[in-house]
Order: C-alpha cells, then sequence, then structure tokens
C-alpha cells in the first residue's frame, strides 16, 4: 500500500496523559498537513510542513501541541497533558504541491478518545 | 462568519433522484475549489475540483458562482453507493479548508 498511513487508528487515554501520533505520506510528497475533525464537523486544520520546515500553525494548535517532520519524511504529532477536549480524529494528509489546484491524500487518522 | 458554510442535512432521497448542494464562502480572494467525499468512518476523498466555467464528471456536476460566492454540486441519478458527506472546499493560504459537510443518504 502506497497511501498515507497513519499510526496507531486508536489511542485512549487518561486526561494528563502525553500521547504521540506517526504519519508517514506517500514517499514522493514534499507538503503534509495535520488536521483534526470532531464528529459532524469538517476537517479544521492544525499544522502544514513543506519538506522538514513547519511552515504554518493554527491558533487551534495550543503549546500542548508539537508536530515535528525531522527528515522530510514521517512525521509525528504529540499531545501534552491530553484534555478530554482533544478527543478527535487527528488525521494527516500529503500531496506533491506542484503548482495550485493540489490534490491531498488523507491517512486513515488516529482516533484519540481522552477518558 | 465561517469561512465556509454549508447545510449539514441530512439529504434524504430517493433512488434516481437529481439532489444538489450549495455552499458559500467567505473569502472572495479564493482561487481553488473543490468538493470532497467522506464516508463514515473513513478519510475524506477528492470527488472533483470546482471551475468557474463549470464542470461535469459522469452523473456529478460542479459549478462556481463568484459574484455570489458559492459553489454546487448536483448529482443526477442518485445510487445507494452516492451515500456520504460531501465536503465544500476551498484553497487557502498553505492549506484547504474544509466546510462542516452535508450527508446525502440515498434510500432503496
Amino acid at each position: 500500500d502506497t497511501g498515507v498511513s497513519q499510526d496507531p487508528r486508536h489511542k485512549i487515554t487518561k486526561r494528563g496523559q502525553n500521547v504521540t501520533f506517526r504519519c508517514d505520506p506517500i514517499s514522493e510528497h514534499n507538503r503534509l498537513y495535520w488536521y483534526r475533525q470532531t464528529l459532524g464537523q469538517g476537517p479544521e486544520f492544525l499544522t502544514y510542513f513543506q519538506n522538514e520546515a513547519q511552515l504554518e500553525k493554527s491558533r487551534l494548535l495550543s503549546d500542548r501541541f508539537s508536530a515535528e517532520r525531522p527528515k522530510g519524511s514521517f512525521s509525528t504529532l504529540e499531545i501534552q497533558r491530553t484534555e478530554q477536549g482533544d478527543s478527535a480524529m487527528y488525521l494527516c494528509a500529503s500531496s506533491a504541491g506542484i503548482g495550485r489546484s493540489e490534490k491531498l491524500f488523507f491517512g486513515s487518522g488516529t482516533q484519540l478518545s481522552v477518558l | 462568519r465561517k469561512e465556509v458554510e454549508q447545510d449539514p442535512g441530512p439529504f434524504n432521497v430517493p433512488e434516481g433522484a437529481t439532489v444538489a448542494f450549495n455552499c458559500t464562502y467567505s473569502n472572495s480572494a479564493s482561487q481553488s475549489f473543490f468538493w470532497y467525499r467522506q464516508d463514515c468512518r473513513k478519510e475524506p476523498k477528492l470527488l472533483m475540483s470546482v471551475y468557474s466555467s463549470g464542470n461535469e464528471d459522469g452523473r456529478f456536476t460542479a459549478q462556481l458562482n463568484r459574484a455570489s460566492q458559492y459553489i454546487s454540486l448536483l448529482i443526477r441519478d442518485s445510487k445507494l453507493s452516492d451515500s456520504a458527506t460531501y465536503l465544500c472546499v476551498w484553497e487557502g493560504t498553505n492549506k484547504l479548508i474544509f466546510g462542516t459537510g452535508t450527508l446525502l443518504a440515498v434510500q432503496p
């Protein structure tokens, strides 16, 4: 499977714990995005990387959230001191970023439940 | 005002019906628009891009009205397999902005 892969698929954690998610984009894609989606809502933009550079972060991304893409390939999203409001589907997407109207390819997401 | 607004539905239609969704956007500088489809518990996938001149892909037709700042999606001859959430999307700076989605349920 050469699509975007995310791990884990599901994560259940207790409030206050730290969690880390991984995303492996399509290999030739230089752009990587993290989105968050809650029930009944569309995906909300969190952050964006071009290669290893994090070029934009949403105001939704509090200082408890950090994302990295150290070698311009896979990316990790860490949430520290989780809160119940962090419960959501975390979606990773990648694109080739060639010209405008780029197509995003999404992974299956990591469903986070904070108890 | 939200950047992208959609009627959440649900739209319950019989097989074979024609159904249309509209989506309004607030940023008049927006250049590129898309419709994405999301099946229940699945990731969003690109359905089609939306061009100013309108574009058609089989039973699906997308239109862009820049003067009124809305885009539309028309589905003809609905199939059971069309049941999904349809997300209106515009391209902002360095990211895609998604609407809340419109739920379509095609009934046998």
